[in-house]
C-alpha cells in the first residue's frame, strides 16, 4: 500500500527567506503526488500536483515542488517566504494500484516577520 | 470554499443521540468522500463515493452510516457516538479518478460529551 511521511512536524522561517517543506512516500506503482494546505478553522486547499512530465510543478500562491523519483521525494518550495504562508501543509500520494489518497500527517509552517 | 459546503460547522452530543452531517457540492464531481481528521494524527479516509455507489469502507464503526442521494449531497448519519469520535470531519469531491484533486469542505467540528 502507498504511504507517504512527512518527517519535521515544525518548520520555522523568516520572512522573505525559502521554505522547503519535505515529502517523502512509497507507492507499488507510479505515484500520483499532491500538496494541501490548512488555514485554521478551513478545510484543505489543493496547492499542486504532478502527475507526469516535468519533474518541477508550479502551483498556487508562489509554492512549487520538485518531484524525485530516485529519493522518492516531493519537497515544497517557496523562494521568498510570507508570513501569511503560515499554516498545516499536507503531502498526498496515490498510486496506481489503488485509488485511495494517503495524507502525512502534516507539518506546521511559521514564518516569522 | 465555496464549492464544497458543510453543515453544521460545529456539533456538540452526547453519546445517546442521533445527528447527521451534511455536505454539498457545486463543482460537478462524481466522486464524494467523508475524512476524519483528529489532533496529530494523518487524515483518516472513513466513506468513498463514486457516482452515488459506496466503493470504499476503511473499517469505520457502524455509529458511523454514509448515505449519498446524488452526486452532489452526501451525508453522515451519527448515533451511539464514544468521545474518541470527537474530531473535524471533512468533506471533500473530486472528479473520480487517480490525477484529480480533492476539494474540501471547511469541516464539522464534533464533540461527543
Amino acid at each position: 500500500a502507498q504511504s507517504v511521511a512527512q518527517p519535521e512536524d515544525q518548520v520555522n522561517v523568516a520572512e522573505g527567506n525559502p521554505l522547503t517543506v519535505k515529502c517523502t512516500y512509497s507507492v507499488s506503482g507510479n505515484p500520483y503526488l499532491f500538496w494541501y494546505v490548512q488555514y485554521p478553522n478551513r478545510g484543505l486547499q489543493f496547492l499542486l500536483k504532478y502527475i507526469t512530465g516535468d519533474n518541477l510543478v508550479k502551483g498556487s500562491y508562489g509554492f512549487e515542488a520538485e518531484f524525485n523519483k530516485s529519493q522518492t521525494s516531493f519537497h515544497l518550495k517557496k523562494p521568498s517566504a510570507l508570513v501569511s504562508d503560515s499554516a498545516l501543509y499536507f503531502c498526498a500520494v496515490r498510486d496506481d494500484n489503488n485509488n485511495d489518497m494517503r495524507f502525512g500527517a502534516g507539518t506546521r509552517l511559521t514564518v516569522k516577520p | 470554499e465555496t464549492g464544497v459546503t458543510q453543515t453544521p460547522r460545529h456539533l456538540v452530543m452526547g453519546m445517546t443521540n442521533k445527528k447527521s452531517l451534511k455536505c454539498e457540492q457545486h463543482l460537478g464531481h462524481n466522486a464524494m468522500y467523508w475524512y476524519k481528521q483528529s489532533a496529530k494524527k494523518p487524515l483518516e479516509l472513513m466513506f468513498v463515493y463514486n457516482f452515488k455507489e459506496q466503493t470504499e469502507n476503511n473499517s469505520v464503526p457502524s455509529r458511523f452510516s454514509p448515505e449519498c442521494p446524488n452526486s452532489s449531497h452526501l451525508f453522515l448519519h451519527l448515533h451511539t457516538l464514544q468521545p474518541e469520535d470527537s474530531a473535524l470531519y471533512l468533506c471533500a469531491s473530486s472528479q473520480p479518478g487517480l490525477g484529480y484533486e480533492q476539494y474540501f469542505g471547511p469541516g464539522t467540528r464534533l464533540t461527543v460529551t
